[in-house]
């Protein structure tokens, strides 16, 4: 059982490059979203999506879209990258709203240069 | 609004015990605790729901009080395996996702 994976899982950017994040899960969880992990910030909230074809922004959504075309997929875009969206990105998925625990995926370590 | 953690560091001798506060100055619904080891994704460790409810890890209890908006996480007789960075987060129940704290760093000793 794969649960949630993230493709790339290391990247290196030039400032304005864009780029794509895979989310994939494989437990039929309606709910995804993606956190930035920054040092001594903990996991901030970017986008989330409580099904297929619907998103909404979470705390800091700004520099980024997403997609969610397939259940299963979740999509994170940078359209052109600064270097303070260095970070690494999770994805997660969870059963529920707040009251299941959610299961993340490896994460994907971005360096903007 | 991020919860707030206490302490932000701790450094424990193998077989002690630890606490870890997680207050919120938002009506939460749920409090979570995961932890997530150097270079790894956060791993579930506790879910407290609002009334009562427990689900979780069998060597790690939490209590979780609704009127101050508080919960504390307690390893007891700490294993080496329990060193990582502890984080609490909560959520409001709505679709919102998580909102995490910032971390406790726990370190065991042997």
């Amino acid at each position: 059982n794969a649960g949630v994976t993230q493709t790339p899982k290391f990247r290196v950017l030039k400032t304005g490059q864009s780029m794509t994040l895979l989310c994939a899960q494989d437990m039929n969880h309606e709910y995804m979203y993606w956190y930035r992990q920054d040092p001594g910030m903990g996991l901030r909230l970017i986008h989330y999506s409580v099904g297929e074809g619907t998103t909404a922004k979470g705390e800091v959504p700004d520099g980024y879209n997403v997609s969610r075309l397939k259940k299963q997929n979740f999509l994170l875009g940078l359209e052109s990258a600064a270097p303070s969206q260095t970070s690494v990105y999770f994805c997660a998925s969870s059963l529920l709203r707040a009251e299941s625990e959610a299961f993340f995926g490896q994460g994907t370590r971005l360096t903007v240069v | 609004q991020q919860p707030v953690q206490s302490p932000q560091a701790v450094i424990l001798r193998e077989g002690e015990d630890a606490v870890i506060n997680c207050s919120s100055s938002k009506a939460l619904y749920s409090v979570h605790w995961y932890r997530q080891k150097h270079g790894e994704a956060p791993v579930f460790l506790m879910i407290l729901l609002k009334g009562g409810e427990q689900k979780g890890h069998e060597k790690i209890s939490a209590s979780f009080n609704e009127k101050k908006q508080q919960s504390s996480l307690y390893l007891t007789a700490s294993q080496l395996s329990y060193s990582g960075t502890y984080f609490c987060a909560h959520g409001g129940g709505g679709a919102d996702g998580l909102t995490f704290g910032k971390g406790t760093h726990l370190i065991i000793q042997p």
